[in-house]
This record gives C-alpha cells, structure tokens and sequence, in this order.
C-alpha cells in the first residue's frame, strides 16, 4: 500500500517567519495529496489540496507544491502567526475509493 | 448540517470489558471511515465502507475489533473484549464520494482508555 513520510516532526518559527513542511509517497498511482490541520484536542481539518494535474496551488498565506517525478510535496506557510500552531498532516491517495494514507504529522509551534 | 457526529466523547473502561463506539455521517454522504490516532502510530486507517460495504478492512488490529454500518447514515466500532493497549483517540469521518473532492470531514473523536 501507499507509504507516506513527512519531515520534520517538529518545527518550531518565529512568528512571522515561514514554515515548511515536505512529505514523500511511494505509490506512482497517487494522484491526490491533501493536508489537514489538527489543533490540540481538535478534529483534523482539510486546509489545502492538490491534485497531480497541477504543480502548485496558493490559497492566501498557505502554498503546496508537487514533485510528481520525485514524489514528494510540500506545505508552505508564509507570514506566520500564533493561529498556525498545531499538527498538520499530508496525505495520499489514488483518488477514486478516497483512502488516505496520512504522514506521521509535523507538530508546528509559532514563536511570539 | 451538524457535522460528523461521535459518542461518546470520553470512556473510560477495564480490560475486558466491550466498548462501542458510534458514528452518525452527513447527510448525504456516502463513504465512512474509522481512524485511530495515538502518540506513537499516528492516524491508522481501520476500516472504510462505501455505500454501507466495508471495502477495507486490513488495518483493524485483530479479532476483537469489529465494525458495522447499519444503515447509511450510522456506524458502530466494537473492541470486545478491550485492551489497554487499544487506547487512543478514535476518529471517524465521512465524505461524498462521487465530488471532485477527496476531503474527509472528521467527528471530534472518541477518546477511549482501557486501564
């Protein structure tokens, strides 16, 4: 099955600083790649999607970028704020059944 | 909509004991899944159904684990009898597959611990 792998496992910025977190998958046949937020004691929350179709998606102060050939992608926040601390996950799928393997999770601490 | 909703939100149990836990789907959706999350194994996949079907199953532990859909709007997960190692925080989420869009709405969690 699709293996996912996500570093770092922690990342600790500077307030207003940027952060950057960079998954790999195994399976070529992926064609879905979505990252969820996940506040402490919170449910998992989709935040940006990408689909192989395209190379880059932005939607405000948050960016991903895929790598098809190299099979890795990556979650960019610009700009960032105390609001963006939490665990944020990648995922993969082949799209169809909508199956998700998730990464083990980046924990994101944003220094006032 | 009120979202994916979980029950219960806390339990606490023995070892041995049954635990169910129960989902409630969108309206409208037609695919559920059932995600354990712990500190060291992240979030698992258990088990998804489409249209009340389990499709996959590989990722329930073992024997004691079992999962039901009766109807298309609820779902159960047992752990009978339980372990302490079964504790963790159970997520189940439910999308509309068929939409361009893969995205999994999760409940809040259950969270289960077994002493």
């Amino acid at each position: 099955g699709e293996n996912v792998e996500q570093h770092p496992s922690t990342l600790s910025v500077q307030e207003g600083d940027s952060a950057v977190i960079k998954c790999t998958y195994s399976d070529s046949a992926s064609n879905y790649f979505p990252w969820y937020k996940q506040e402490l004691g919170k449910r998992p929350q989709l935040i940006i999607d990408i689909r192989s179709n395209v190379g880059e998606k932005k939607d405000q102060r948050i960016a991903v970028t895929l790598n098809k050939t190299a099979k890795h992608f990556s979650l960019h926040i610009t700009e960032t704020q105390p609001e963006d601390s939490a665990v944020y996950f990648c995922a993969a799928s082949k799209g169809g059944d909508y199956k998700l393997s998730f990464g083990a999770g980046t924990t994101v601490t944003v220094r006032a | 909509d009120a979202g994916v909703i979980q029950s219960p939100r806390h339990e606490v149990t023995e070892m041995g004991q049954e635990v169910t836990l129960r989902c409630k789907l969108i309206s409208g959706h037609n695919s559920l899944f059932w995600y354990r999350q712990t500190m060291m194994r992240g979030l698992e996949l258990l088990i998804y159904f489409n249209n009340n079907v389990p499709i996959d199953d590989s990722g329930m532990p073992e024997d004691r684990f079992s999962a039901k859909m009766p109807n298309a709007s609820f779902s159960t997960l047992k752990i009978q009898p339980s372990e302490p190692r079964d504790s963790a925080v159970y997520f189940c989420a439910s999308s509309r597959r068929g939409l361009n869009t893969g995205e999994l709405f999760f409940g809040e969690g259950s969270r289960l611990t077994v002493l």
